[in-house]
C-alpha cells in the first residue's frame, strides 16, 4: 500500500471550514484514498473514501486531484467536538487481505 | 445493525501474568478481523488481522499471540505480559475486501 505524508498538527476556528492535506505520490492506479479520524482514548471512526471523484457525505468531503497524488479532507463548519487526529490511509480496496495500516496522522485542535 | 463488542475497557496485569482479551462482531458474517495497539502518544500499530476462521498473520514479532476460534470471536493473548506489553488495544472489523473498518471502544492495558 503506499505511504501517505500528513502535516503533524494544525488549528483551526470554530465554525470554519477545516481542511486537512494527505499527500500520497506513490499512488497506484487501483488504491482508494480512506480517512478516519481518532478522538481521544475512542477508537477511530471511518469518515469518507474515494478513487478518483471528489466524494461528500454528513460529515465531510473528500477532494482528490486529477492526478491523484494528494487529497484533501474538508470538514465544512469544524465544530469543538471534531477535535481529534486525523489519519489518511491509502490502500487496494478489493483484496481479500485487507490490512488497514496507520500512519502519524494529523492531530487538529478545533478551537472556540 | 452490526455491533462490535471489545472487553475488558481496562485491564491492570503484574508482569508475567497472562493475558486474554475478547473481541466478538454481530451482525455480520466473515468479517476481517484485526488487532492494534496504540502506545501512549503514538499512532496505531496493526499487530493481527484474520481473513477467516484460524486464518492469522502476524504483522509485527512480539509477545502476543492471537486466534479466532469462531467466525465473528478473535482473542488476543500472552503467555507472560511484559512492561512494554501496556497500551490501548483496539479490535476492529470490515467486510471481506472494502476498507471501511469499525473499531471498538479499546482496552486499555497497564503492565505493572
Amino acid at each position: 500500500d503506499a505511504k501517505t505524508t500528513q502535516p503533524p498538527s494544525m488549528d483551526c476556528a470554530e465554525g470554519r471550514a477545516a481542511n486537512l492535506p494527505c499527500n500520497h505520490s506513490t499512488i497506484s492506479g487501483n488504491e482508494y484514498v480512506y480517512w478516519y479520524r481518532q478522538i481521544h482514548s475512542q477508537g477511530p471512526q471511518y469518515i469518507i473514501h474515494g478513487l478518483k471523484n471528489n466524494e461528500t457525505n454528513e460529515m465531510a468531503s473528500l477532494i482528490i486531484t486529477e492526478d491523484r497524488k494528494s487529497s484533501t479532507l474538508i470538514l465544512p463548519h469544524a465544530t469543538l467536538r471534531d477535535t481529534a487526529v486525523y489519519y489518511c490511509i491509502v490502500r487496494v480496496a478489493h483484496t481479500a487481505g485487507n490490512k488497514l495500516t496507520f500512519g502519524g496522522g494529523t492531530r487538529v485542535l478545533v478551537k472556540p | 445493525s452490526q455491533t462490535i463488542h471489545q472487553w475488558p475497557a481496562t485491564l491492570v496485569q503484574p508482569v508475567g501474568s497472562p493475558l486474554s482479551l475478547e473481541c466478538t462482531v454481530e451482525g455480520t458474517s466473515n468479517p476481517n478481523l484485526y488487532w492494534y495497539r496504540q502506545a501512549a502518544g503514538r499512532g496505531l500499530q496493526l499487530l493481527f488481522y484474520s481473513v477467516g476462521i484460524g486464518q492469522i498473520s502476524s504483522e509485527v514479532p512480539q509477545n502476543l499471540s492471537a486466534s479466532r476460534p469462531q467466525d465473528r470471536q478473535f482473542i488476543l493473548s500472552s503467555k507472560k505480559l511484559l512492561l512494554s506489553d501496556s497500551g490501548f488495544y483496539l479490535c476492529a472489523w470490515s467486510v471481506q475486501a472494502f476498507g471501511e473498518a469499525f473499531f471498538g471502544q479499546g482496552t486499555r492495558l497497564t503492565v505493572v
